[in-house]
């Protein structure tokens, strides 16, 4: 079945750091890719996705292409906040239309320190 | 896009009793889902609530722990039932996504404490 490979976290990083998260995923044909965030105490919101191989996702200075060779989704920011403390979680949806639902990876704390 | 609103957004319960979380959606989906998020966990897929028929469980989760309802194409209700402190986690309703390309939305969650 379908599945999503996130590095381990937590990653702890000074503001203005550059920030790499990888995402790895195992898939059937050509999955969509997204990543959430979630806020403390909030719920899961979308940050960016691509749709197709090549495709490059991109939302508030982060961003991730779709690589199908390697099967990989890595997110990455050139500078990172401490507003941008939070869990990171890769999610891909699959082709098989009987099952809409996501497949999220393990998720990735990130921690940015003034 | 769609808005979620869930609730209870919290709440501390006694072993053996049952709690039912709701999920409005301010439009009508196809597809609605039921995630448990454990402690420090990712997300784990609950079922599928299916419209006007029963729920699509996943592999070890069933029915009389977990029953839902989907009355219509904009509200659900998950009931965790008989609750043990194993079952203290978030539990977050989605919606979507519409289709393969498309996002899915999810509400704020419910915290759960068993105690």
């Amino acid at each position: 079945g379908d599945s999503v490979t996130q590095m381990e976290g937590p990653v702890t990083l000074s503001e203005e750091a550059f920030l790499t998260i990888n995402c790895t995923y195992t898939a059937t044909g050509y999955p969509s890719l997204f990543w959430y965030v979630q806020y403390p105490g909030e719920g899961l919101q979308l940050l960016l996705k691509a749709t197709k191989a090549d495709d490059k996702g991109s939302n508030k200075g982060f961003e991730a292409t779709y690589r199908k060779e390697t099967t990989s989704f890595h997110l990455e920011k050139g500078s990172v906040q401490v507003s941008d403390s939070a869990v990171y979680f890769c999610a891909l949806s699959g082709r098989d239309t009987g099952r809409r639902a996501l497949t999220f990876g393990s998720g990735t704390r990130l921690q940015v320190q003034p | 896009s769609a808005v979620i609103s869930q609730k209870p957004s919290r709440d501390i319960c006694q072993r053996g009793t049952s709690l039912t979380i709701q999920c409005q959606v301010d439009s009508q989906v196809t597809m609605m889902f039921w995630y448990r998020q454990q402690p420090g966990q990712s997300l784990t897929l609950i079922a599928t609530a299916n419209q006007g028929s029963e729920a699509t469980y996943e592999s070890g989760f069933v029915i009389d722990k977990f029953p839902i309802s989907r009355p219509n194409l904009t509200f659900s209700t998950l009931t965790v039932s008989n609750m043990s402190p194993e079952d203290s986690s978030i539990y977050l309703c989605s919606a979507g996504p519409r289709t393969e390309n498309t996002e899915a939305f999810f509400g704020q969650g419910t915290r759960l404490t068993v105690v």
